[in-house]
């Protein structure tokens, strides 16, 4: 089966970095979405990758590692904007959508 | 900028009422989806289309209808609307498979916030 998985809720400090980790469990690996979602607004693409490594876009990054069913999203020089969830969605072998339930991220002053 | 429009944000509907949740999207995309996004769940797909006429079930389609007579439209129906459809809906559309490689993904609308009660 599929499987995904991060953790609910971080608290940040403003300034700051934070790394929301994703793990997964998949039979078929097409690549690894993450998503940006405000409270009460539509997600909206942040990143996503099929290669090993780093992707790094300006304050944030995204990592994978494959044979670890691993990744994490990194974002730097937090600011208050950044309080939203994060969503980790697994593309399978059938190019379908597999969405993790996503971490809401609170920044604090 | 591609535009996803969900017509209604917030319903209030009654058990057993039928319920019509409508998505526009304005950038000629094959596909569209029908999500539900549920407190401590990921996004699970109800339905989805590939071409109008066209509907595939998702992965909890049971209490749903969907309806694509024109390529930017796509429906959901809830044929007698129960409390455990009280959900946020969001509807997406993505310009062909959705693989990240080739840079198309999945776009949302802003969600319809549906209480039945």
């Amino acid at each position: 089966g599929q499987n995904i998985d991060q953790p609910t809720e971080m608290t940040a400090t403003e300034g700051a970095i934070v790394q929301i980790n994703c793990t997964y469990q998949t039979s078929g690996f097409n690549g690894l979405f993450w998503y940006q979602q405000h409270a009460g607004e539509a997600p909206t693409f942040l990143s996503y990758n099929v290669l090993d490594g780093l992707e790094e876009k300006g304050r944030f990054s995204s990592f994978l590692s494959r044979s670890k069913g691993y990744s994490y999203l990194l974002l730097k020089e937090l600011q208050m904007k950044d309080s939203a969830s994060y969503l980790c969605a697994l593309l399978d072998s059938n190019y379908q959508l597999i969405w993790g339930a996503g971490t809401k991220l609170i920044i604090k002053p | 900028d591609v535009k996803v429009t969900q017509s209604s944000r917030y319903l209030v509907k009654r058990t057993g009422e039928k319920v019509f949740l409508e998505c526009v999207q304005d950038m000629d995309h094959e596909n569209m989806f029908w999500y539900r996004q549920d407190p401590g769940l990921g996004l699970r797909l109800i339905y989805f289309s590939y071409d109008v006429k066209m509907k595939e079930k998702g992965d909890i389609p049971e209490g749903y209808s969907v309806s694509r007579e024109k390529k930017e439209r796509f429906s959901l129906i809830l044929e007698s609307a129960s409390t455990n459809q009280t959900s946020m809906y969001l509807c997406a559309s993505s310009p062909g498979t959705v693989d990240g490689a080739s840079g198309n993904t999945i776009y949302f609308g802003e969600g319809s916030w549906l209480t039945v009660v």
